[in-house]
């Protein structure tokens, strides 16, 4: 089956830096990448989704890039705010099942 | 208006307790999922529904059982509890059901979470 790996599982960032997280898919069958944001107390909120025939996708300060060949995908944030801070997570899904892997998820912490 | 809720929020109880999981969607989507969080935060799929019909059962023990009486609305009923049932169960939900003609993206929307806790 599917499995995702997500890097770093913690990372610090000063306000108004960037923050990149990387993850990393096994299944070549993979179509659909999904990124989700956690907020404490909440549940994953979907931020945006590549699928696999765009390399890169963009909105507005976070964008997210897909490498198909080495299937490798990442999450970009730019310009960090304190309210980014929360668990991001990575999924991955194939075009003809209708679960989403996903990673293990970033504690992203976005300190003034 | 909530697009995906679930009751009860907490839930307290004795092992070898029965307790149930609400999840109701108002998005009109066709397949509906479990799924189970640990205290690490990893996500795990549990169940999944579509149109009222179990399509993905994951490596679950038989004491868990999902129930959908109709497409809205997908239960979770939990028999005889363990402590290491004790996680945030969410429900989530999708718009195109799978194995469908053409391709399929799996675009989930989740709900707020229940905290399970066995004692």
């Amino acid at each position: 089956g599917e499995n995702v790996e997500q890097h770093p599982s913690t990372l610090s960032v000063q306000e108004g830096d960037s923050a990149v997280i990387k993850c990393t898919y096994s299944d070549s069958a993979s179509n659909y990448f999904p990124w989700y944001k956690q907020e404490l107390g909440k549940g994953p909120q979907l931020i945006i989704d590549i699928r696999s025939n765009v390399g890169e996708k963009k909105d507005q300060r976070i964008a997210v890039t897909l490498n198909k060949t080495a299937k490798h995908f990442s999450l970009h944030i730019t310009e960090t705010q304190p309210e980014d801070s929360a668990v991001y997570f990575c999924a991955a899904s194939t075009g003809t099942a209708s679960k989403l892997t996903f990673g293990t998820g970033t504690r992203l912490q976005v300190t003034l | 208006d909530t697009a995906v809720s679930q009751t009860p929020k907490y839930l307290v109880t004795q092992m070898g307790n029965d307790k149930s999981i609400k999840c109701e969607q108002n998005l009109g989507h066709d397949t509906m999922y479990w799924y189970k969080q640990d205290s690490k935060k990893f996500l795990k799929i549990m169940f999944s529904y579509n149109n009222k019909e179990l399509i993905i059962n994951e490596t679950v023990p038989n004491r868990f059982s999902p129930k959908s009486p109709d497409k809205a609305h997908l239960n979770l009923h939990i028999n005889s509890l363990e402590l290491g049932d004790s996680a945030v169960y969410f429900c989530a939900s999708s718009p195109t059901p799978p194995g469908t003609s053409g391709v399929y993206y799996n675009e989930q929307f989740f709900g707020p979470g229940t905290r399970l806790t066995v004692l």
